[in-house]
């Protein structure tokens, strides 16, 4: 079993339209999340880091479930720059991991007129 | 802009060559990790550099190694080099030890052939 694991889509969304994902992560010792946006052969870019709160940076909705290991970010009134795969990252901070973030394969979302 | 730059941007090998990749961390950050992301996959964790010394590796055999600098820039190395090793290798950057957010650099594209 992966270690993060994500949908790869694509999801075909129409602009202004909302889009959800999930990622769900096998380590119940995880510490911090995140979500990075990769556009075609450039490098990933973090998108905003995943509190156990929630957390909300304009458009995009990031949430935790620590019972559930997953977590989800939703994006609102889609752009068709929203167009990119979006990475779920996580953490663990453990003695023999240290610093070493593990990356899903990424979520295709295309946006379309 | 994230302030972490790679060089060189592209570079094709020959199978069982030597190549050193090299990475400039953002102003301020003391951490650089080395991934390696193959098409369709998300970047894969190589090692971690903080303050001069390797801490934390990856499942990556040690034909691959690193160096860190005392002004924080870093190189990899990867000798006889296989066909797998075509990737797109990333250099990340961070403040600290930790769980604080990473900076991506553009990358470096290597062709084995």
């Amino acid at each position: 079993r992966k270690e993060v694991e994500q949908d790869p889509g694509p999801f075909n969304v129409p602009e202004g339209a909302t889009v959800a994902f999930n990622c769900t992560y096998s380590n119940s010792a995880s510490q911090s999340f995140f979500w990075y946006r990769q556009d075609c052969r450039k490098e990933p870019k973090l998108l905003m880091s995943v509190y156990s709160s929630g957390n909300e940076d304009g458009r995009f909705t990031a949430q935790l479930n620590r019972a559930s290991q997953y977590i989800s970010l939703l994006i609102r009134d889609s752009k068709l720059s929203d167009s990119a795969t979006y990475l779920c990252v996580v953490n663990m901070a453990l003695a023999d991991s240290w610093g070493k973030l593990q990356f899903g394969a990424g979520t295709q979302v295309v946006v379309t007129p | 802009e994230t302030g972490v730059t790679q060089s060189p941007t592209h570079l094709i090998k020959t199978r069982g060559q030597q190549v050193t990749l090299r990475c400039s961390s953002q102003s301020g950050h003391n951490t650089v990790s080395w991934y390696q992301q193959a098409l369709g996959q998300g970047p894969q964790f190589i090692f971690q550099y903080y303050r001069e010394e390797e801490n934390g590796r990856g499942n990556f055999p040690p034909r691959f190694s690193g160096l860190q600098f005392p002004n924080y820039s870093s190189e990899l190395n990867v000798n006889a080099l296989e066909l797998d090793d075509s990737a797109l290798y990333l250099c990340a950057s961070r403040k600290e030890e930790g769980l604080d957010e990473q900076y991506f650099g553009p990358g470096t594209r290597l062709t084995v052939t």
